[in-house]
C-alpha cells in the first residue's frame, strides 16, 4: 500500500512569493490533515478535511493561506504571500475514518524556507 | 488549557541501556494518547496509543509506555536502546473539541551513543 505522497520536498523561495504543496493521501482515507512544523517544536494542525469539506481550519492563517480539496481525494496548501515565519516543515496526514483518535499516517513534509 | 508537555528537548543514551522519556498532560477528561518518532528525513511514524484499559501499551520497536491517571503522565519506555532509535519522539493527545484535535508535545530528541 503507498503511503502519503507529498511534493516538492523542498522549497526555497524569497519572502512575499507565493508557494503551493501538494499531498496525495493513501487510498480511500476520508481525512485529510495539513500541519505546520517549525524547527524545535512539534506539528501544529493548520486545516482538517472531511472528504472535501473543511471540519477544522481554526488555526490556518487565512490572511495568506488557504487549502483545498476538490476531489475529496488529493490536496493543495498554498501561501501567498509568504513571510520569513513561514518557514517550516509542512506536513500532510490522513485517516480512514473522521476519528481523530484513529492513527494518522504521515507523508516525508515539505521542507519550505523562506529568505 | 489542554496541553501536552515533554519536558525534556533532548537525551543522550548509552546503546544497550534503558530509556525513559517524559510526558505530562493537562485534560480534563480520559485522553486519547500517542507516541510518534519522527526520522531524520522521514514523516512521523506511531510508536503506540492508549484508550482505555490496560494502562501499560506496548507498541512496535520494543517500545512501551504507560498511562498513570494520578500523575497525568504517559512516559515511554524501552528496555534497551539501538542506535537506529536516534530520532524524535513526540507524545500527543486527542481534544475531543467537536472533531477531535491531536495536539503534539515539542518532542524528545534522542541520540544514542556507542
Amino acid at each position: 500500500e503507498a503511503g502519503v505522497a507529498q511534493s516538492p520536498r523542498y522549497k526555497i523561495i524569497e519572502k512575499r512569493q507565493s508557494v503551493a504543496f501538494w499531498c496525495n493521501p493513501i487510498s480511500g482515507h476520508a481525512t485529510l490533515y495539513w500541519y505546520q512544523q517549525i524547527l524545535g517544536q512539534g506539528p501544529k494542525l493548520l486545516i482538517q478535511f472531511q472528504n472535501n469539506g473543511v471540519v477544522d481550519d481554526s488555526q490556518l492563517p487565512k490572511d495568506r493561506f488557504s487549502a483545498e480539496r476538490l476531489k475529496g481525494v488529493d490536496s493543495t496548501l498554498k501561501i501567498q504571500p509568504a513571510k520569513l515565519e513561514d518557514s517550516a516543515v509542512y506536513l500532510c496526514a490522513s485517516t480512514p475514518t473522521r476519528g481523530g483518535h484513529d492513527e494518522q499516517f504521515f507523508g516525508p513534509g515539505t521542507r519550505l524556507t523562506v529568505l | 488549557a489542554q496541553s501536552v508537555t515533554q519536558p525534556d528537548i533532548h537525551i543522550t543514551v548509552s546503546e544497550g541501556a534503558s530509556l525513559e522519556l517524559r510526558c505530562n498532560y493537562s485534560y480534563g477528561a480520559t485522553p486519547y494518547l500517542f507516541w510518534y518518532v519522527q526520522s531524520p528525513g522521514q514523516g512521523l511514524q506511531l510508536l503506540l496509543k492508549y484508550f482505555s484499559g490496560d494502562t501499560l501499551v506496548q507498541g512496535i520497536k520494543g517500545f512501551e509506555a504507560e498511562f498513570k491517571r494520578s500523575q497525568s503522565s504517559f512516559n515511554l519506555r524501552k528496555p534497551s536502546v539501538h542506535w537506529s532509535d536516534a530520532a524524535e519522539y513526540f507524545c500527543a493527545v486527542v481534544l475531543n473539541t467537536g472533531f477531535q484535535k491531536l495536539v503534539f508535545g515539542t518532542g524528545t530528541r534522542l541520540l544514542v551513543s556507542p
